[in-house]
């Protein structure tokens, strides 16, 4: 069983600081996404990274896939209370045609103005 | 672009009860899945579609757990009877092709008494 676990899995920060959420497994993964979930609501796809020591911007957040291709993180800058919520990585096997995802339990989030 | 839809949004049943949810995933989209996500917890893999053909239900409790997707459109999920334990949400999710990143409904919270 591919597993994969997130830390912090609860942050609360001051708006405007930094802050980094880690997902690591000791399973190679043939892609890995990152989800952002509301309540109520089901998760949003933020990234895909594929290759390995690959690194993606989406504005403030700044996401990496370890070069092992086993790791990941995410990086908010200058964090806004807009960015509260759930973050969720989610890795992808591959073969078959089957690429359900494994997700961890996710990092709550509350950014406090 | 209409989302992933789902309904009921809420279910409140009793135990050895059954219920069934519906999925209705973006047009074109050709891989359909179903995710359980209890409280606390990343989403789960019940069971990929593709078109109208199960690509992995590995993961479904297929003592209780039935889904199809007769046409390769609609999808349903039922559970019967449903024990304590199966309180969660349940998700669905689609995509284009395998790959590439999904895009969730709003989810199905049961509730089981």
């Amino acid at each position: 069983t591919q597993l994969l676990e997130q830390s912090p899995q609860f942050l609360s920060i001051q708006e405007g600081e930094n802050l980094t959420v880690y997902c690591n497994s000791s399973s190679v993964f043939s892609s890995l996404q990152w989800y952002r979930q509301e309540p109520g609501e089901g998760p949003v796809l933020l990234v895909t990274v594929v290759t390995g020591g690959e690194v993606k911007k989406l504005k403030r957040l700044t996401f990496q896939f370890g070069d092992a291709r086993k790791d990941s993180s995410l990086h908010i800058t200058a964090a806004q209370p807009g960015d509260t919520g759930l973050y969720l990585c989610a890795g992808a096997r591959s073969g078959g045609g089957a690429d359900g995802l494994t997700f961890g339990k996710g990092t709550h989030l509350i950014i406090q103005p | 672009e209409a989302g992933v839809a789902q309904s009921p949004r809420y279910k409140i049943i009793e135990k050895r009860q059954s219920v069934a949810f519906w999925c209705n995933p973006i047009s074109g989209h050709a891989t359909l899945y179903w995710y359980q996500q209890i409280l606390g917890q990343g989403p789960k893999l019940l069971i990929q579609f593709q078109n109208n053909g199960v690509v992995d239900d590995s993961q479904l409790p297929k003592d209780r757990f039935s889904a199809e997707r007769l046409k390769g459109v609609d999808s349903t999920l039922k559970i019967q009877p449903a024990k304590l334990e199966d309180s969660a949400v349940y998700l669905c999710a689609s995509s284009q092709r395998t790959g590439i990143g999904y895009t969730f409904g709003s989810g199905t919270r049961l509730t089981v008494v």
